[in-house]
């Protein structure tokens, strides 16, 4: 089986930097994936990172140590509408369907 | 294209009837898979299927769960007999073959079992 872990919820300001970090721990690891759900809403794709580094995409930024079994997702500049749930998953095995951690409730306030 | 779109949006059913789900993937997409996804959970895997195969399914999913993707476009999921467990939100997603590591969510429907 797969465990993901992330915090449960974080807090920021406007503006600020946010870093949400996840830890996993699989066999066959195929791939760190980040997504994004509001509220009543389904989740939409961020990232997958399947190398070891830093990927950047605009504001958001996804980072994998294969070798710690940890990611990270970086959001700058962060705006009102960022306030999400964000989901970090994993993949294994011969299949690139992730697993999904129970997510981080990201609150932004003024 | 319109996106992944699921029918119902919601569905309140007694314990014990029988429910299903329809989900249009992304037309493009050969790619389909079903999620089951509780308040304060992050969506759980149910099942995959690859243009009309069904290539995997959890261990988790009881027997009362069944898939089918007939054409290899729509998928349908059907819940037997269902419990007051079964009350979630489903999702179904799409990807392409290229694309794969990209999943596109529709909005799901909720079930709720009184």
């Amino acid at each position: 089986g797969q465990n993901i872990d992330q915090p449960t919820e974080m807090t920021a300001t406007e503006g600020a930097i946010v870093q949400i970090n996840c830890t996993y721990q699989t066999s066959g690891f195929n791939g760190l994936f980040w997504y994004q759900q509001h509220a009543g809403e389904a989740p939409t794709f961020l990232s997958y990172n399947v190398l070891d580094g830093l990927e950047e995409k605009g504001r958001f930024s996804s980072f994998l140590s294969r070798s710690k079994g940890y990611s990270y997702l970086l959001l700058k500049e962060l705006q009102m509408k960022d306030s999400a749930s964000y989901l970090c998953a994993a993949a294994s095995g011969g299949s690139y369907i992730p697993t999904f951690g129970r997510g981080t409730s990201l609150i932004v306030h003024p | 294209d319109t996106g992944v779109s699921q029918d119902p949006r919601h569905k309140i059913t007694k314990r014990g009837q029988n429910v299903t789900f329809r989900c249009d993937p992304i037309s493009e997409h050969n790619r389909l898979y079903w999620y089951r996804q509780t308040l304060g959970q992050g969506p759980e895997f149910l099942t995959y299927f690859q243009n009309e195969a069904q290539l995997e399914k959890s261990r988790l999913l009881s027997d009362r769960f069944s898939a089918e993707r007939p054409k290899g476009s729509f998928s349908t999921l059907e819940i037997q007999r269902t419990e007051q467990g079964d009350s979630a939100m489903y999702l179904c997603a799409s990807s392409s073959s290229t694309g794969y590591y990209e999943q596109y969510f529709g909005p799901g429907t909720r079930l709720t079992v009184t």
